[in-house]
């Protein structure tokens, strides 16, 4: 059972990054899958989930209007569109199943940094 | 500023209880069954260790224990090991505002 996260790097403030979350050993059509974020050393922020078919989807209020969480549960993928990026941004993004419970799973991140 | 309370550190002796409280709202642990507790070493993943208030995952230590009491979350360590020395975090759902999950600004466990 892992998460993979890509795609994070160095962009501008107000630029954008995509990020993908590739699931293996477990359908991910069958979990709720978030986005949490820790700024290294800090604490850490929920950012964003999804349910299993994608009618339902949530952000944080510091993100909404600028971040869309997505999945392609036929490729087992889950993905973080992060637009008009700010500094405050700046954070290692994990993809995590159930990230509060017995079931939970954690991917290692990838890192975000905004530049302003 | 997190939206839950916890104590920045907190030490203990070998073999004593320590507990970590993590304080909120009505709007989230006051009002939801869904309060986790995590841990996290340095350079690693967090780790949850408690769910849904007080329920240890599989392979977690009995010497964790989770609570809660009104709008307050608490985490007791007894037995206190070397290997607690770590950061632990609580999270709660939030019901009643626009943010479906709240994390605590997280507690430094020192072993002493």
């Amino acid at each position: 059972v892992q998460l993979v996260e890509s795609g994070g790097g160095l962009v501008q403030s107000g630029g954008s990054l995509r990020l993908s979350c590739a699931a293996s050993g477990f359908a991910v059509s069958d979990y709720w899958i978030h986005w949490v974020r820790q700024v290294p050393g800090k604490g850490l922020m929920w950012v964003s989930r999804i349910n299993q078919d994608a009618t339902y989807v949530a952000y944080a209020d510091s993100v909404k209007g600028r971040f869309t969480i997505s999945r392609d549960n036929a490729n087992n993928m889950v993905y973080l569109q992060m637009d008009n990026l700010r500094a405050d941004d700046t954070a290692v993004y994990h993809c995590t199943r159930d990230f509060d419970s017995g079931t939970n799973c954690w991917g290692q991140g990838t890192l975000v940094t905004v530049s302003s | 500023q997190s939206a839950l309370t916890q104590p920045a550190s907190v030490s203990g002796s070998l073999g004593q209880s320590i507990t970590i409280s993590c304080t909120g709202t009505s709007s989230d642990v006051g009002s939801c069954k869904y309060v986790s507790w995590f841990q996290q070493y340095p350079g690693e993943v967090p780790r949850v260790i408690i769910y849904d208030v007080s329920i240890r995952p599989s392979g977690v230590s009995n010497r964790f224990s989770g609570s809660k009491s009104g709008n307050t979350a608490s985490l007791t360590i007894s037995g206190l090991q070397a290997e607690d020395e770590a950061d632990y975090f609580c999270s709660s759902c939030s019901p009643a505002t626009t943010n479906d999950y709240v994390f605590g600004g997280g507690t430094k466990v020192t072993v002493l």
